[in-house]
């Protein structure tokens, strides 16, 4: 049973439009994280959310974290070709004791 | 600074063979992991490290194990891999360990590319 639902899984786009990435849960977290990763490379931390509610911005992307803590959506502004990459939603669960990963969503930005 | 280096960065090995992954990280974080990672999938995870003790051990195979010196270093032995073993391997550390209630950001290394023939 995947513990984190991640949609879609892939995504292609022309650049200059926007997009949503979810990440749902029936499971609580304590915190969640995005990462963004690149073939070949390790996943590089863009944010981490904490607060049920929460919204953090990070240049032309928006992270909103759910009122309950079992989802969270990655939102970005006119995508551009540098945006491509394997996107990943992480997260602290507190039933399984450990974190766990969605399955990502393979972003392609063609200019 | 956040960083977690990896050595070396491309290893290929034949099946009888021995060696070793290396991970170090100098940010003072208590908690250090091991991921495999396919193409296109998410990193599954394989260890946990806990203040230097081993505290999750995802009922992954003899052939690999793990080793934490000190809390800056990690390794990880492989011996008599399989060729389905080749994959992207990718270690992390966090501040604190998985639900401590503190800081558990994992933040993760560039990986070792690992190809065993």
């Amino acid at each position: 049973t995947q513990l984190l639902e991640q949609s879609p899984q892939f995504l292609s786009i022309q650049e200059g439009e926007n997009l949503t990435v979810y990440c749902n849960s029936s499971s609580v977290f304590s915190s969640l994280q995005w990462y963004r990763q690149e073939p070949g490379e390790g996943p590089v931390l863009l944010v981490t959310v904490v607060t049920g509610g929460e919204v953090k911005k990070l240049k032309r992307l928006t992270f909103q974290f759910g009122d309950a803590r079992k989802d969270s959506s990655l939102h970005i502004t006119a995508a551009q070709p540098g945006d491509t990459g394997l996107y990943l939603c992480a997260g602290e669960d507190v039933n399984a004791g450990k974190s766990t990963f969605g399955d990502g969503t393979t972003l392609t930005v063609k200019p | 600074d956040t960083e977690v280096t990896q050595t070396p960065k491309h290893l290929v090995m034949g099946m009888t063979n021995k060696k070793s992954l290396k991970c170090e990280q100098h940010m003072g974080h208590r908690a250090m992991y091991w991921y495999k990672q396919k193409a296109k999938k998410p990193p599954e995870l394989m260890f946990v490290y806990s203040y230097e003790k081993l505290s999750i051990n995802e009922s992954v195979p003899s052939r690999f194990s793990p080793e934490c010196p000190n809390s800056s270093l990690l390794n990880l032995h492989l011996h008599a891999l399989q060729p389905e073993d080749s994959a992207l391997y990718l270690c992390a550390s966090s501040q604190d360990p998985p639900l401590a209630g503190g800081h558990e950001t994992q933040y993760f290394g560039p990986g070792t590319r690992l190809l065993v023939l």
